[in-house]
């Protein structure tokens, strides 16, 4: 199966910072997704990601695919409270929508205002 | 609005006894998800279903059971043979077939073993 792994697995910034978090695959990603989640809640779709060298940008967040399509990074600028929660990377391994989706492990983000 | 509901949102449930858990889309989508979250871990599939009356085990199915009867609907039971229970449980559905799209997801059932 698509293994997943995430750094770091827990971040505190001081608000107005940047970060990033990473996700390796040890696969081919043929589709990658981020989601964030707020404690006891359900995941919400940030971005998805598909090409080689693709990258994407929502408000104050960017997430970038390697051309080797085995690597995504989220990038946060200027960070906020707002952002604060669990960030996860999942993927579509089989190259197909509605196959088996993996997840990475997450990374608790906490932002001090 | 179209989304996905989990019921319910906290659930207690005395050793030996079987819990199921609901899940129901009105999204129009083949495939169903049920994951499993444990505290400062990520999420863990357990399994999943891309067409009614049709399912796969996922990575942990052992001591859970679901059907898919209906494609709005993918109730999970969690059974006795289940040993550590207690965790957040997540439902999630997805349109098939080629090209990418996100999996929506519910606000999660929160299972304590009592």
């Amino acid at each position: 199966s698509q293994e997943l792994e995430q750094s770091p697995q827990s971040l505190i910034v001081q608000e107005g910072k940047n970060l990033t978090i990473n996700c390796t695959s040890s696969k081919t990603l043929y589709g990658l997704y981020w989601y964030k989640q707020k404690y006891g809640e359900g995941l919400i779709f940030l971005m998805m990601l598909q090409k080689g060298g693709e990258e994407k940008s929502h408000e104050k967040i960017t997430a970038k695919l390697d051309e080797k399509k085995q690597q995504s990074s989220l990038h946060i600028t200027a960070s906020q409270p707002s952002h604060a929660g669990i960030y996860l990377c999942g993927a579509d391994p089989l190259g197909t929508s509605g196959s088996r989706l993996t997840f990475g492990e997450g990374t608790q983000l906490t932002v001090n205002p | 609005d179209g989304g996905i509901t989990q019921s319910p949102k906290y659930l207690f449930r005395k050793e030996g006894q079987n819990v199921t858990l609901s899940c129901e889309q009105n999204l129009n989508h083949d495939a169903m998800y049920w994951y499993r979250q444990d505290p400062g871990q990520g999420l863990r599939l357990i399994y999943y279903s891309q067409i009614v009356n049709d399912f796969q085990k996922g990575d942990i199915a052992e001591g859970y059971s679901v059907s898919r009867e209906k494609k709005e609907s993918f109730p999970l039971t969690v059974t006795s043979a289940q040993k550590n229970p207690t965790a957040f449980y997540l439902c999630a559905s997805s349109i098939t077939g080629t090209g990418f799209r996100e999996a929506f997801f519910g606000q999660g059932t929160r299972l304590t073993v009592v």
